[in-house]
């Protein structure tokens, strides 16, 4: 019964190659984020989407392109990964955009 | 100036004491303010939000707001070995859909 759940745990890729992580929400919530947390643990969003719609877009390289095929999930697709993409990624939800957040697990992308 | 501000410790703390934790925000129309704890290698856990002035108690957890000097603070009493973590602030600016985060605070509590 878990609230949030992302997949996959932990990735391992190389230069160049493309990577996406799916990210579901079992908590009728509307809203669902992406964000980016670095080696020095700063959270960033990247991504909001609000009933399927993209509501907020922060200043992300537009290789990374998210989706939400429905409320309940949201996944984030990234092309040609750099170095600099290495990061702990997490997927999050709350009832509106007005409302808490919880968040998913996380994946960790390295990227070699 | 940073949107939100907390000290990056690491903050050291006895066993059985209280940990005091406070965050500053630039935006004096921010409306919600949320405390998370996040373990090594864990996701961010939300342990508190507060929307109004005041004092907010859940267990040993007291979450402060004083918009007028635009901070909030976090109180944990009767600290355990447990409470060791990164204590995240997050605040919704005003106007804004989004969550902004503070640097995070290292909390330690000594046994």
């Amino acid at each position: 019964d878990t609230a949030v759940s992302q997949t996959p745990k932990y990735l391992v890729t190389q230069m160049g190659n493309d990577k996406s992580i799916k990210c579901e929400q079992n908590l009728g919530h509307d809203t669902m984020y992406w964000y980016k947390q670095d080696s020095k643990k700063f959270l960033k969003i990247m991504f909001s989407y609000n009933n399927k719609e993209l509501i907020i877009n922060e200043t992300v390289p537009n290789r990374f392109s998210p989706k939400s095929p429905d409320k309940a999930h949201l996944n984030l697709h990234i092309n040609s990964l750099e170095l600099g993409d290495s990061a702990v990624y997490f997927c999050a939800s709350s009832r509106t955009a007005t409302y808490e957040q919880y968040f998913g697990p996380g994946t960790r992308l390295t990227v070699t | 100036q940073k949107e939100v501000e907390q000290n990056s410790g690491p903050l050291s703390v006895p066993e059985g004491a209280i940990a005091s934790l406070n965050c500053t925000y630039s935006d004096r129309g921010s409306q919600s303010f949320f405390w998370y704890r996040q373990y090594s290698g864990k996701s961010p856990e939300l342990i508190m939000f507060i929307y109004s002035n005041g004092d907010k108690e859940d267990g040993r957890f007291t979450a402060q707001l004083n918009k007028a000097s635009q901070y909030v603070s976090l109180l944990i009493r009767d600290s355990q070995p447990s409470d060791s973590a990164t204590y995240l602030c997050a605040v919704r600016l005003g106007g804004a859909q989004k969550l902004v985060f503070g640097q995070g605070t290292r909390l330690t509590i000594n046994p």
